[in-house]
């Protein structure tokens, strides 16, 4: 079993919706907890980051952990087709970072 | 893209043939890492710097060595290349290693055949 879980998708919704992108991990210790959006043939570009369980928002982006769960989120409001992706969750600890998959976003005009 | 140059982009080489990646930066920053991304895999640390000279394994190694002569360029070499070692290669950088902080650059896609 991974350690970091993501459903690689692809996930379609039209534009306007919200859009929820989940990972859930095994280790407890895990200290922060990153999303990260790649566009085709690019590198990823760090979206925002949280050490702690709640929500942090910026602007259309909501990262939410759930330590107790296992579980983080990254919610997208008022999604654009500029929006589509693959999003990639990694989270850290001590020295080490471990993605996720990656989730492949697709928002239909 | 933070002055982070891969080269090159794409390359296409035969099984058993030794190939070398650079990754270049003008930050000048101290660490930088080379990841390899495959489908299902997510992204996974094959080396990193923390200085000049100074380079460490990552979780992915096997196969795989590196140089960094200048603070500016961090070479990837494949001694021997294989076909389990076709992917996308990214190079980043971090000024102070807090992986919050760390820039990637564009990638290069190889292919061995």
């Amino acid at each position: 079993q991974k350690e970091v879980e993501q459903d690689p998708g692809p996930l379609s919704v039209p534009e306007g919706a919200i859009v929820s992108l989940n990972c859930t991990y095994s280790n407890s210790a895990f200290q922060y907890f990153m999303w990260y959006r790649q566009y085709s043939r690019k590198g990823p570009e760090l979206l925002m980051y949280t050490y702690s369980s709640g929500n942090k928002e910026d602007g259309r982006f909501t990262a939410q952990v759930d330590k107790s769960s296992k579980y983080i989120s990254l919610f997208i409001r008022d999604s654009q087709p500029s929006d589509s992706a693959t999003y990639l969750c990694a989270m850290s600890v001590d020295y080490q970072l471990i993605w996720g998959a990656g989730t492949k976003l697709i928002i239909k005009p | 893209d933070a002055g982070i140059t891969q080269s090159p982009r794409h390359k296409v080489t035969e099984t058993g043939t030794p190939v070398t990646l650079r990754c270049h930066q003008t930050e000048n920053h101290r660490y930088m890492y080379w990841y390899r991304q495959d489908p299902g895999h997510g992204l996974r640390l094959i080396h990193y710097s923390y200085g000049v000279k100074d380079t460490d394994k990552g979780e992915v190694s096997d196969g795989y060595s590196v140089s960094r002569s200048k603070t500016e360029d961090f070479l990837l070499t494949l001694e021997s290349a294989t076909s389990s070692q076709t992917s996308v290669y990214f190079c980043a950088i971090s000024e102070s290693g807090i992986f919050t902080e760390a820039f990637f650059g564009q990638g290069t896609r190889l292919t061995v055949v």
